[in-house]
């Protein structure tokens, strides 16, 4: 089955507190992204990775870091959270050419 | 470069139709549509890759107009488990800049009422 599987779902934390957000897929897929959704605002892209080591700036970068040491990770690392980042964040794989973008469930992020 | 949706909002009635838009200001190699139930991860409905493709999935079909960078997105006789919010994604034309970001709408919320 299709999976793309995020950790943690809910994080309540504190300003300044390093945080990763893991994800993992295995659908084999080269492309991955995450993406922060804000109400009114859709879902807006935070990087992608086209393949291994392969990432760039999506449309709102700052504040966040990124690896893809390996095609099946994509962890999302936020240095040094602060309010504004409290969000719901998505990672999902696939979508270029007629490949379907697939999304993980999710998490919750509060930074207080 | 978001693609602008509308209507931001809709209602309806069961059985009721709808259309949904979405355009770009920058050429466009496909546009995608997902659906997004509440507290629920976006769920993926159709690509269109060829100006002037036109999809179909049960009662709910897009088509893609290349020339105006704009596509549909058209619910027939809708059913109450349409409601939700429904995004368009905009991918650009390899070779030009961002050809790697698929770019999302605002989104537009339908609610099917009995």
């Amino acid at each position: 089955e299709a999976q793309v599987t995020q950790n943690p779902r809910y994080l309540i934390t504190v300003t300044g507190k390093k945080l990763t957000v893991t994800c993992s897929q295995n659908m084999n897929h080269e492309y991955m992204s995450w993406y922060r959704q804000d109400p009114g605002l859709g879902l807006r892209q935070i990087y992608y990775s086209m393949n291994v080591e392969v990432t760039d700036k999506g449309d709102v970068p700052e504040g966040y870091k990124v690896s893809r040491k390996e095609k099946r990770n994509f962890p999302l690392i936020l240095e040094s959270p602060s309010p504004n980042q409290t969000s719901l964040y998505f990672c999902a794989t696939g979508g270029l050419g007629n490949q379907p973008q697939h999304f993980g469930d999710g998490t919750r992020l509060s930074i207080l | 470069q978001q693609p602008v949706q509308s209507p931001q909002a809709v209602i309806l009635r069961e059985g009721e139709d709808a259309v949904i838009n979405c355009s770009s200001s920058k050429a466009l190699y496909s546009v995608h549509w997902y659906r997004q139930k509440h507290g629920e991860a976006p769920v993926f409905l159709m690509i269109l890759l060829k100006g002037g493709e036109q999809k179909g999935h049960d009662k709910i079909s897009a088509s893609f107009n290349e020339k105006k960078q704009q596509s549909s997105l058209y619910l027939t006789a809708s059913q109450l488990s349409y409601s939700g919010t429904y995004f368009c994604g905009t991918l650009r034309r390899p070779g030009s800049s961002n050809t790697g970001k698929l770019i999302f709408g605002q989104g537009t919320t339908l609610q099917v009422k009995p």
